[in-house]
């Protein structure tokens, strides 16, 4: 089993509409999840971190379930330069981050 | 100008060349990480250093070695190049274990 599983999509949704992905790890014991956001051939960038209480930025609501080992991601009111790869990170064993291999996100007009 | 660089961005070198990429940080952190990118896996940790004296070794790092020269420094080196390490090569930094990590842009390197 992967230490960090996401599903790889790709998720195609039309502008507008509402999109969700989610993300399960392996180890109870993380403390830390991110939600990074990585387009076409360039770096990963931070989307954003991930609480216990939830949290939300704008169009974006990061969920964390403890009980059953995974974090979402919801994105309201999908834009075209949403489309990215969204990749959950989780930070397993204190030292270092683990990095899921993504989920494509396609919006189209 | 942009707080990781790295040097080349893209490379493309023959099985068996010695081949170093460089990585270069302003943001005045102590740890300093080297991943690959590979389609369909994510990104894999290969080394990493929490200070100038400290070295470890990530999940893949046969096969690659690191110097991390200065604070701001850290060189990935492949002694003997491989096809099978094509892939896209990112630097990373980070204030601690618990934050965001900031990326440079990434070389991607083909071995002929």
């Amino acid at each position: 089993r992967k230490e960090v599983e996401q599903d790889p999509g790709p998720f195609n949704v039309p502008e507008g509409a509402t999109v969700a992905f989610n993300c399960t790890y392996s180890n109870s014991a993380s403390q830390s999840f991110f939600w990074y956001r990585q387009d076409c051939r360039k770096e990963p960038k931070l989307l954003m971190s991930v609480y216990s209480s939830g949290n939300e930025d704008g169009r974006f609501t990061a969920q964390l379930n403890r009980a059953s080992q995974y974090i979402s991601l919801l994105i309201r009111d999908s834009k075209l330069s949403d489309s990215a790869t969204y990749l959950c990170v989780v930070n397993m064993r204190g030292n270092k981050l683990v990095f899921g291999a993504g989920t494509i996100l396609r919006v189209k007009s | 100008d942009a707080d990781v660089t790295q040097t080349p961005r893209n490379r493309i070198t023959k099985t068996g060349k010695r081949i170093m990429l460089e990585c270069s940080q302003t943001k005045g952190h102590d740890r300093m990480y080297w991943y690959r990118q590979d389609p369909g896996l994510g990104l894999r940790l290969i080394y990493y250093s929490f200070d100038v004296k400290d070295i470890n070794k990530g999940e893949i790092s046969d096969g690659y070695s690191v110097s991390r020269q200065a604070q701001a420094k850290f060189s990935l080196s492949l002694e003997s190049a491989i096809p099978n390490q094509t892939a896209l090569y990112f630097c990373a930094t980070s204030e601690d274990s618990y934050n965001e990590q900031f990326f440079g842009p990434g070389t991607r390197l083909t071995v002929l």
